[in-house]
């Protein structure tokens, strides 16, 4: 069965500093691939979609992410965090059919000003 | 706001009781999900329809758990004779029909329901 992992629960960054957070998959077929953000007391918003073409991908607020197949992995960055960066991320891969997702445990990003 | 819109924001009841959640999709959406969240984790999936079709159920969905979605619109999610083990907080997201080629059309999520039972 396909699962998602995303290896940091908790990260704790001062403004200005650079973002890396980790997401593995198991499936090794053809995969579409995406993170969610939920900012506090919002609902969970799209950041950023891999569905095919450059492996490298470009979301909002100046997120991007790489997909590496040989590594399974499709990991989030960004140069420079801001304090409004402060949210919980969540990589996410579809199974089957019907468009449902499985979602990783999050990441919990916290941005000191 | 045209959103995916949930009520209650918020249900404490106590142990036993039924509860039903409601969602509104987004109106030009045809599929509907519900998830359910607990503090640490990510979202684990519950069921999805198809129009009023309900098309999967996950494993997690006791027997306790009830969904419809009877005219295609709006969907329910009741959980009967609850326990301290449902609270937690219940996501509905809805999505366009899948469009051609590859792809999944991403899902647009609800602020949710958080169930407390105490």
């Amino acid at each position: 069965a396909q699962s998602v992992s995303q290896h940091n629960h908790h990260v704790i960054l001062s403004e200005a500093a650079s973002l890396e957070l980790g997401c593995n998959y198991s499936y090794g077929g053809t995969v579409n691939l995406f993170w969610y953000v939920q900012y506090p007391g919002q609902h969970l918003q799209l950041l950023l979609k891999y569905f095919s073409g450059d492996p490298l991908v470009k979301g909002i607020k100046g997120f991007e992410a790489e997909f590496i197949k040989s590594k399974f992995s499709f990991n989030l960055r960004k140069p420079s965090v801001q304090w409004s960066d402060t949210a919980e991320y969540f990589c996410a891969v579809p199974y089957n059919q019907g468009g449902k997702l499985i979602f990783g445990q999050g990441t919990e990003l916290s941005v000191k000003p | 706001d045209t959103g995916v819109s949930q009520d209650p924001r918020h249900k404490i009841t106590k142990r036993g009781q039924n509860v039903t959640f409601r969602c509104d999709p987004i109106s030009e959406h045809n599929r509907l999900y519900w998830y359910r969240q607990t503090l640490g984790q990510g979202p684990e999936f519950l069921t999805y329809f198809q129009n009023e079709a309900q098309l999967e159920k996950s494993r997690l969905l006791s027997d306790r758990f009830s969904a419809e979605r009877p005219k295609g619109s709006f969907s329910t999610l009741e959980i009967q004779r609850t326990e301290q083990g449902d609270s937690a907080m219940y996501l509905c997201a809805s999505s366009p029909r899948d469009r051609p080629g590859p792809g999944n059309s991403p899902l647009h999520f609800g602020n949710g329901t958080r169930l407390t039972v105490t």
